[in-house]
């Protein structure tokens, strides 16, 4: 069956202290995987999506890893408007629709 | 740029009654979605819909129903209220359809409570 965890739960950070955001997954065949910022109050925003292990995409502050067992969301010196839950997302080839299955998020705080 | 609109933002409604969730998309994509969030269990997937007249069902679909009324609309019903169907509700749409990549962009959200 698919699943898809995240750890940590919370994170607090500094501001300007680096850390990176666990993501696993077990599924048949990986189709994509997502990650997606989540503000309070609002709904989830894409950020990116990797295809095959060893695959890279950065944004600003942000840069994602794939491997075959898992992904990271990597936070370079972060920044209070960091703070979010960023939330991963996969696809698995052998589903029969655009299903995508959701982890449970990691919770991040920012702390000037 | 409107991208994905959902109607109400917040209700809350007394068990037994029934009501339904608008959500429609500006971006003339084929396939849309309803969520439920909860804490601690991330997005469930309730309805699916691949296409215009097409619906099925996700993980956890008892107690809700769907219509895809048009290309751009795609609305949830709940015919009789539960406590447990208090929740977060999402509403997101992609372009893809029958397996293609799927980047998923969200509404804002209902804030149901069910009491």
């Amino acid at each position: 069956e698919d699943q898809v965890t995240q750890s940590p739960e919370a994170l607090r950070l500094q501001e300007g202290e680096s850390s990176s955001l666990n993501c696993s997954y077990t599924v048949s065949g990986l189709r994509g995987l997502f990650w997606y910022r989540q503000d309070p109050g609002k709904g989830p925003e894409f950020l990116f999506t990797l295809y095959s292990a060893g695959e890279e995409k950065e944004k600003e502050r942000l840069k994602a890893t794939l491997t075959k067992k898992e992904s990271f969301l990597h936070i370079t010196a972060p920044k209070p408007e960091d703070s979010a839950t960023y939330l991963c997302a996969v696809q698995d080839m052998k589903t029969s629709y655009d299903k995508v299955i959701f982890g449970p998020g990691t919770s991040l705080s920012v702390i000037p | 740029n409107a991208g994905v609109t959902q109607t109400p933002k917040f209700q809350v409604l007394k068990t037994g009654q029934s009501m339904t969730l608008q959500c429609a998309q500006d971006m003339n994509h084929n396939s849309m979605y309803w969520y439920r969030q909860d804490p601690g269990m991330g997005l469930r997937l309730i309805y699916y819909s691949a296409s215009e007249g097409t619906t099925d069902k996700g993980e956890v679909p008892n107690g809700y129903n769907v219509s895809r009324l048009n290309k751009r609309e795609f609305s949830l019903r709940l015919e009789s209220a539960a406590p447990s169907q208090t929740s977060v509700y999402f509403c997101a749409s992609s372009e893809a359809s029958g397996g293609g990549k799927n980047i998923q962009y969200f509404g804002a959200g209902t804030r149901l409570s069910v009491l």
